[in-house]
Order: C-alpha cells, then sequence, then structure tokens
C-alpha cells in the first residue's frame, strides 16, 4: 500500500526565515511526486511534479528535490503570503487512471 | 468561467435530505474525480471518471451516487447521508495522458 508522511505537521517562521518541508513516501514504482498547496477554504493548488530522483523544480522561493525515499519542499526568505498548507502526494507506476495517494499536509505559518 | 468550477460552495442538510453537488471543468480534461477532506485526515479519493466512465470507486457508500454525463461536468448526489460525512468535497480533472491534477474550490458540505 502506498504511503505518503510528512512532516513536520506544523512550522512557524518568521518572515525571512528559511526552511524545509518534507515528504517521505514507500510506493510500488513512482510514477510522480505532486506538491500542491492549500489556503483555508480553498482547493489544493498544483505547485510542482517531481518524477525521478535529482530532479529539481523552482518557482518563486519554493524549490522541490526529489530523492527515491523523500523529497523536500524548501522555502528561501518566506513572505507571509506563502502561509499554507502544502500537500504532498504520489502516484504509483501501474495506477490505474491518475489515483494520487496524498500526505495530511504541513501547515506553514509566517509571521511578519 | 475558467479552471474548475463547484457549486454550491456551502451546503447544509439534514440525514433524510437530497442534494447534488456540480463540478464543472472547462480545461479540455478527460478525466474528473471527487475527493473527500475531513479535518486532520489526508484527502480521500472517491471516484474517478476517464472519458466519462468511472474507472474508480474506493469503497465509497451508496449514500454517494456520482453521475458524469460528459467530460466536462461530473456530479455528486446526496441521501440520507451521516453527520460523519460533513467534510470539504473536492473535485478535480486531469488530462488522462499527463498526472497533474487540478481542484476546483471545494464544497464545504455539514450534514446536521
Amino acid at each position: 500500500e502506498d504511503q505518503v508522511t510528512q512532516s513536520p505537521e506544523a512550522l512557524r517562521l518568521q518572515e525571512g526565515e528559511s526552511s524545509s518541508l518534507n515528504c517521505s513516501y514507500t510506493v510500488s514504482g513512482l510514477r510522480g511526486l505532486f506538491w500542491y498547496r492549500q489556503d483555508p477554504g480553498k482547493g489544493p493548488e498544483f505547485l510542482f511534479t517531481l518524477y525521478s530522483a535529482g530532479e529539481e523544480k523552482e518557482k518563486e522561493r519554493l524549490k522541490a528535490t526529489l530523492t527515491k525515499k523523500e523529497s523536500f519542499l524548501h522555502i528561501t526568505a518566506p513572505k507571509p503570503e506563502d502561509s499554507a498548507t502544502y500537500l504532498c502526494a504520489v502516484q504509483a507506476g501501474g495506477t490505474s487512471g491518475s489515483r494520487l495517494t496524498f500526505g495530511e499536509g504541513t501547515q506553514l505559518t509566517v509571521n511578519p | 468561467e475558467t479552471g474548475v468550477t463547484q457549486t454550491p460552495r456551502h451546503l447544509v442538510m439534514g440525514m433524510t435530505n437530497k442534494k447534488s453537488l456540480k463540478c464543472e471543468q472547462h480545461l479540455g480534461h478527460n478525466a474528473m474525480y471527487w475527493y473527500k477532506q475531513s479535518a486532520k485526515k489526508p484527502l480521500e479519493l472517491m471516484f474517478v471518471y476517464n472519458f466519462k466512465e468511472q474507472t474508480e470507486n474506493n469503497s465509497v457508500p451508496s449514500r454517494f451516487s456520482p453521475e458524469c454525463p460528459n467530460s466536462s461536468h461530473l456530479f455528486l448526489h446526496l441521501h440520507t447521508l451521516q453527520p460523519e460525512d460533513s467534510a470539504l468535497y473536492l473535485c478535480a480533472s486531469s488530462q488522462i495522458s499527463y498526472n497533474e491534477q487540478f481542484f476546483g474550490p471545494g464544497t464545504r458540505l455539514t450534514v446536521l
């Protein structure tokens, strides 16, 4: 059974204080790992897809990296508007349709 | 309209009521999904439709009945729900040949 564990559950940072969120996964043949951002009362917003170990992707202050067992979402010099819940999901190879298995998320708060 | 839209955004219903949730995607995708998001739990996949055909039912109780009349519209018909069914119901869509799913804003359902 595919499993995704995210840590920490909650993270509070000061504006400008860089940090990383972790996503550990077990999956039978990774087809893709996804990062989403979710604001309160809204649907998840797609951020990145990573396909193979060693791959990195960047968007503004966010950089996602992937190894064979985990992914990190690095946040550089965060701003209060980066406050949100960040979700990680994996898709296994041979999965019917596009089934994603999600973690519980990391709730990030950035204080001014 | 752009992206994925859902109506209504909020719904309060009694256990004996019948109601429907509507989802429409304006992205030209051919796969659509229903997810349930409860507090402190990961997103739970409920149903998957590819080219209007249901390809996955994740052991969802029969009081939830999906309908997909075409690749752009998805409904979730609700009847005789239980209070534990109160949650945020999210619709998503994707292109089958790609993995990224795009979510709507969700319907916040409260069952009294």
